[in-house]
């Protein structure tokens, strides 16, 4: 069965680091998402992204992030100053459609710890 | 604005018990509900779901049905076995897709 990838599975960094967290979106997939969970809270959306741009955005996703699909492949997240309070768990997310959740396949996450 | 609430975990069942982890959620209109699990190592998947009110959703053995009344999607399982052991997340959409969750709730099933 067709998965999403996402690398590394964990990642440590220092506070005011940059740090980009990868993801390989199913290979027909057009729509993208990034959500997150800080430990102990609710899983939360912070962007969908649609032919080379940013669909939605939540009010965490702010000028400190940035979405990107590079090379047609991957979709990387990027924090450019690393706050503490951005330790959480990033999940990617892909489907072929921009409508129905059936078919939204996310990935197993990576676990970020800003030191 | 929209939210959900799930029961605080972990729950902890012997193989062969019976299953509740509790969902209520709120939202204004009418919102779509799923249940996703996780298990370890893995992405989030989805279990089941259910589109409008009295909507029964079923996989695997779990139930879920959506209370318009009451606000609810409450995750049941007659018989939970070891393999069941995972993180289950509850779910609505409103529009397209982003999803808004819960919490999380951990099962740990043992032998």
């Amino acid at each position: 069965e067709p998965e999403v990838t996402q690398t590394p599975s964990h990642q440590v960094t220092q506070m005011g680091q940059e740090v980009i967290l990868r993801c390989v979106p199913i290979s027909n997939h057009l729509y993208f998402y990034w959500y997150r969970q800080i430990l102990g809270q609710k899983v939360e959306f912070l962007v969908s992204f649609y032919n080379n741009e940013i669909s939605e955005k939540s009010e965490i996703f702010d000028d400190q992030f940035s979405v990107e699909r590079p090379d047609g492949s991957n979709f990387t997240l990027k924090i450019r100053s690393t706050k503490l309070e951005d330790s959480a768990m990033y999940f990617c997310a892909s489907t072929a459609t921009g409508t129905g959740v059936e078919k939204l396949f996310f990935g197993s996450g990576t676990q970020l710890s800003v030191l | 604005g929209d939210s959900v609430t799930q029961m605080e975990g972990p729950v902890t069942l012997s193989e062969e018990a019976f299953l509740t982890i509790n969902c209520t959620y709120t939202a204004t209109g009418y919102p779509s509900l799923f249940w996703y699990v996780q298990y370890p190592g893995e992405g989030l998947q989805l279990l089941l779901k259910a589109t409008k009110a009295d909507d029964k959703g079923s996989n695997k053995g779990f139930e879920a049905t959506y209370r318009k009344e009451t606000t609810s999607f409450h995750l049941e399982k007659g018989s939970v076995q070891v393999s069941d052991s995972a993180v289950y997340f509850c779910a609505l959409l409103k529009g397209y897709s982003t999803l808004t969750f819960g919490k999380g709730t951990m099962l740990l099933v043992s032998p």
